[in-house]
């Protein structure tokens, strides 16, 4: 059964930096493109980044560009995504998903409130 | 780049069948079938319904359908079930930097 269990979400102040992360089960890690994908409250969702299996490409949504960094460990079944200079407007459900432009299997989703 | 166009809600009577539409451009929906459906009911996480325009994965039913003309995907729910009652988003790949597009979602009501 394919799982994938997000972490790391919390309560951080503005301009603050925090690092979720996602461990994986149940397939291959190494073989899937993976993503992050959030929702703020109350709306709809939103595309943050997408890595390939091999980390030599990664793709971002303009208003997180030069702030987050996606990134993974296929040794340890894992994904990343460091957020740094945080906006009260990057307060959301944070989800780990499998693909790339497609998302199979969904996490969870982890909260991250960004406020003083 | 501005996210996919949906209607904000549609609604049916059991059995009856609904349409959600999801609008593009020719940067995304219109030249590429990497076109997908998500439903989230609500307090959930969001589950994959269609991918690659109108492929069905293993275990949804088959009431639920999609496609596509020019820049407009549509999914298709025929026969409503109450528990088909949930928020439906559409996503894309684009061309441009953005990479993936979603819809702003569709809030679907069973009567």
């Amino acid at each position: 059964e394919v799982q994938l269990v997000e972490s790391g979400g919390v309560l951080v102040q503005p301009g603050g930096s925090l690092r979720l992360s996602c461990t994986a089960s149940g397939f291959t890690f190494s073989m899937y493109w993976m993503s992050w994908v959030r929702q703020a409250p109350g709306k709809g969702l939103e595309w943050v980044a997408t890595i390939k299996q091999d980390g030599s490409e990664e793709y971002y949504v303009d208003s997180v560009k030069g702030r987050f960094n996606i990134s993974r460990d296929n040794a340890k079944d894992s994904l990343y995504l460091k957020m740094n200079s945080l906006r009260a407007e990057d307060t959301a459900v944070y989800y780990c998903a499998r693909g790339a432009w497609g998302f199979d299997f969904w996490g969870q989703g982890t909260l991250v409130t960004v406020s003083s | 780049q501005s996210a996919l166009t949906q209607p904000p809600s549609v609604s049916g009577s059991p059995g009856q069948s609904v349409t959600i539409s999801c609008t593009g451009t020719s940067s995304d929906v219109g030249s590429y079938n990497r076109v997908s459906w998500y439903q989230q009911p609500p307090g959930t996480a969001p589950k994959l319904m269609i991918s690659d325009v109108s492929n069905r994965p293993s275990g949804v039913p088959n009431r639920f359908s999609g496609s596509k003309s020019g820049n407009t995907a549509s999914l298709t729910i025929s026969g409503l079930q109450a528990e088909d009652e949930a928020d439906y988003y559409c996503s894309s790949y684009t061309s441009t930097s953005t990479y993936v597009l979603f819809g702003g979602g569709t809030k679907l009501t069973v009567l």
